[in-house]
């Protein structure tokens, strides 16, 4: 079992390119979820998935897009990106929305300049 | 908007200290609370998920209690070690909404 698996690792932008982060879990979860982490502010849910077709907005969804077309993947796209976007990128999954522990990947320590 | 609060912000003890630090959440509408270990330049890891009012936990030398009546969770530290620093998140479920998180207790233990 890989668990929640998240590429890239690191990866710099330039101010209004584009790009997708990906993730995949092979745990067969249900939920799952983005969360930026912002210094001091712990983690900030961005945009979560109840199945695959399914997607909701979290606490912070401006400036990302996401989408579910399967079980195992979900990935999310900024569109023009902004230096308020760099941050670390965390993807997790659970079976369960909120009586299951969430399962985090690797993080994606994204910088724009 | 569901709040939940942790403190301290952060903490520094001495190696073989035994420390405590709490959350706070709503008491009413509880689902679950989590306990989650975050050691810089990695992810979250989950240290107890906490859904009976009066429940008890441990792993190790980390123990947690909760109490859903007045809305509060305790997590213990015994004989901190250094491996032991990171920062450690609580994060609540109402039901409703996702998992609300804290913004964490910054524990650092030094030798």
């Amino acid at each position: 079992n890989a668990g929640v698996t998240q590429t890239p690792k690191f990866r710099i932008l330039k101010i209004g390119q584009s790009m997708t982060l990906q993730c995949t879990q092979d745990m067969n979860h249900n939920y799952m979820y983005w969360y930026r982490q912002d210094p001091g502010m712990g983690l900030k849910l961005i945009y979560y998935s109840v199945g695959a077709g399914i997607t909701d907005k979290g606490e912070v969804p401006n400036g990302y897009n996401v989408s579910r077309s399967t079980t195992e993947d979900f990935p999310l796209r900024l569109e023009l990106a902004a230096p308020s976007q760099t941050s670390v990128y965390f993807c997790a999954s659970s079976y369960f929305p909120g009586t299951d522990t969430q399962y985090f990947g690797p993080g994606t320590r994204l910088t724009v300049l | 908007i569901l709040n939940v609060e942790q403190s301290p912000q952060s903490l520094h003890v001495q190696e073989g200290d035994s420390t405590n630090f709490t959350c706070s959440f709503p008491s009413s509408n509880f689902y679950a609370l989590h306990w989650y270990r975050w050691e810089t330049a990695k992810s979250p890891e989950a240290l107890f998920v906490m859904t009976l009012n009066g429940d008890e936990k441990k792993k190790g030398r980390i123990s947690a209690t909760l109490n859903t009546k007045e809305g509060y969770s305790y997590l213990y530290i015994k004989g901190s070690q250094p491996e032991d620093s990171a920062t450690y998140l609580c994060a609540f479920y109402s039901g409703n909404t996702p998992l609300v998180f804290g913004k964490g207790t910054r524990l650092s233990v030094i030798a």
